[in-house]
């Protein structure tokens, strides 16, 4: 079945370390790719999209994504992560000429002061 | 600034009610969806609507049904409310084939 995998659920982090969340798909045509967070208490929220062009994608808060399109992958990265970044990380991926979006499971992401 | 409203943030029922959760966007939005939030499981596409009295079924349909008579307004029926019907619902729109944006959820316990 068609899908879209996050392979980490929990991540425990201090300030200062450099983040990669991991998100693989299995569609095999053209794609439209997002991250969305989710902070305590808070709606999901848009973090960065890639729908074409360069494959590095820069977002809000200092987050890029990369797509590698031989990998299937969309992976989240920020350099050095803050207590604030505590949260919860969605990929999901838009299929090509479908309007819906298919969401991973989340990483739970959690900076320790 | 896209605004996506819940009628609701938390909600408790009992089993066997009808429960009607609303949801309303303020951007003329083609699309709707409504989504159930479970830990682990991430989002799970429950129906959307790309046009007025328009609706196609998501992933797990079976035991909602929903309801869109204007553009703005996108609402999910729990035809007879179970326990395992217990979860945060979120309600997005958008403008194909952009990103969606989402409301603040409802959380809904069924006792």
């Amino acid at each position: 079945a068609q899908s879209v995998s996050q392979h980490n659920h929990h991540v425990i982090l201090s300030e200062a370390a450099s983040l990669e969340l991991g998100c693989n798909y299995s569609y095999g045509g053209t794609v439209n790719l997002f991250w969305y967070v989710q902070y305590p208490g808070q709606h999901l929220q848009l973090l960065l999209k890639y729908f074409s062009g360069d494959p590095l994608v820069k977002g809000i808060k200092g987050f890029e994504a990369e797509f590698i399109k031989s990998k299937f992958s969309f992976n989240l990265r920020k350099p050095s992560v803050q207590w604030s970044d505590t949260a919860e990380y969605f990929c999901a991926v838009n299929p090509e000429y479908g309007n819906k979006l298919v969401f991973g499971a989340g990483t739970i992401l959690r900076v320790k002061s | 600034d896209v605004k996506v409203t819940q009628s609701s943030r938390y909600l408790v029922k009992r089993t066997g009610e009808k429960v009607f959760l609303e949801c309303v966007q303020d951007m003329d939005h083609e699309n709707m969806f409504w989504y159930r939030q479970d830990p682990g499981l991430g989002l799970r596409l429950i129906y959307f609507s790309y046009d007025v009295k328009m609706k196609e079924k998501g992933d797990i349909p079976e035991g909602y049904s929903v309801s869109r008579e204007k553009k703005e307004r996108f609402s999910l029926i729990l035809e007879s409310a179970s326990t395992n019907q217990t979860s945060m619902y979120l309600c997005a729109s958008s403008l194909f084939p952009y990103e969606q944006y989402f409301g603040p959820g409802t959380r809904l316990t069924v006792t």
